[in-house]
């Protein structure tokens, strides 16, 4: 029963790198979003998804891109890396009505 | 634009207490109410779905109330537990959008 899978769990990338960050769901969902976790910020939506091929912005965009090439997959993609990145990243699908999360992604950018 | 706000951000009680923890929105158009828990260093855990036209749900010893006109919701949580101790989160998703709104949380310890 895996629900929401997040690839990796910890990364450090040091300023100017570029990484991807996979989300997977096994739930079928046509929802799928991507969020950032700041201490004092809460939650702030970064892109999400209404289904496959389609992608929209979310409250803070700047810096990343994304793409929902197959229903299940979600992939967050920082272009070259800032500091200001530095957050932990959770993934969420939904099938529009309750949302389930997966265990996040903590990236360090230095 | 629907924001979301928890009040206190934290709370401390003793093992045993009954205890609520409030949520409030500002607009009532909202298609449900979602209430999550997060325990340190993970993800968020589903506790209690609310749609909108429903008033309360139940699940072991937790109790979710909504009331759309006054903008607010509840969680209940009855002789709380050490265990219980965790960031609690509620959601609202408006109508007619895909994306749900987030408070910054309630932290609550319980102390044995």
């Amino acid at each position: 029963n895996a629900g929401v899978t997040q690839t990796p769990k910890f990364r450090v990338l040091k300023t100017g790198q570029s990484m991807t960050l996979l989300c997977a769901q096994d739930m079928n969902h046509e929802y799928m979003y991507w969020y950032r976790q700041d201490p004092g910020m809460g939650l702030r939506l970064i892109h999400y998804s209404v289904g496959e091929g389609t992608t929209a912005k979310g409250e803070v965009p700047d810096g990343y891109n994304v793409s929902r090439l197959k229903k299940q997959n979600f992939l967050l993609g920082l272009e070259s890396a800032a500091p200001s990145q530095t957050s932990v990243y959770f993934c969420a699908s939904s099938d529009g009505t309750e949302a389930f999360f997966g265990q996040g992604t903590r990236l360090t950018v230095v | 634009k629907q924001e979301v706000t928890q009040i206190p951000a934290a709370l401390s009680v003793p093992e045993g207490e009954n205890l609520v923890l409030n949520c409030s929105f500002t607009d009532s158009a909202i298609y449900n109410l979602q209430w999550f828990r997060q325990d340190p260093g993970k993800g968020l855990t589903s506790l209690l779905l609310i749609q909108s036209s429903q008033r309360e749900q139940t699940s072991g010893r937790l109790n979710a109330s909504l009331d759309k006109s006054s903008g607010r919701s509840t969680l209940y949580i009855a002789a709380s537990q050490p265990g219980d101790s965790a960031t609690y989160l509620c959601a609202v998703r408006p109508s007619g959008s895909e994306k749900l709104v987030f408070g910054k949380g309630t932290k609550l310890t319980v102390n044995p």
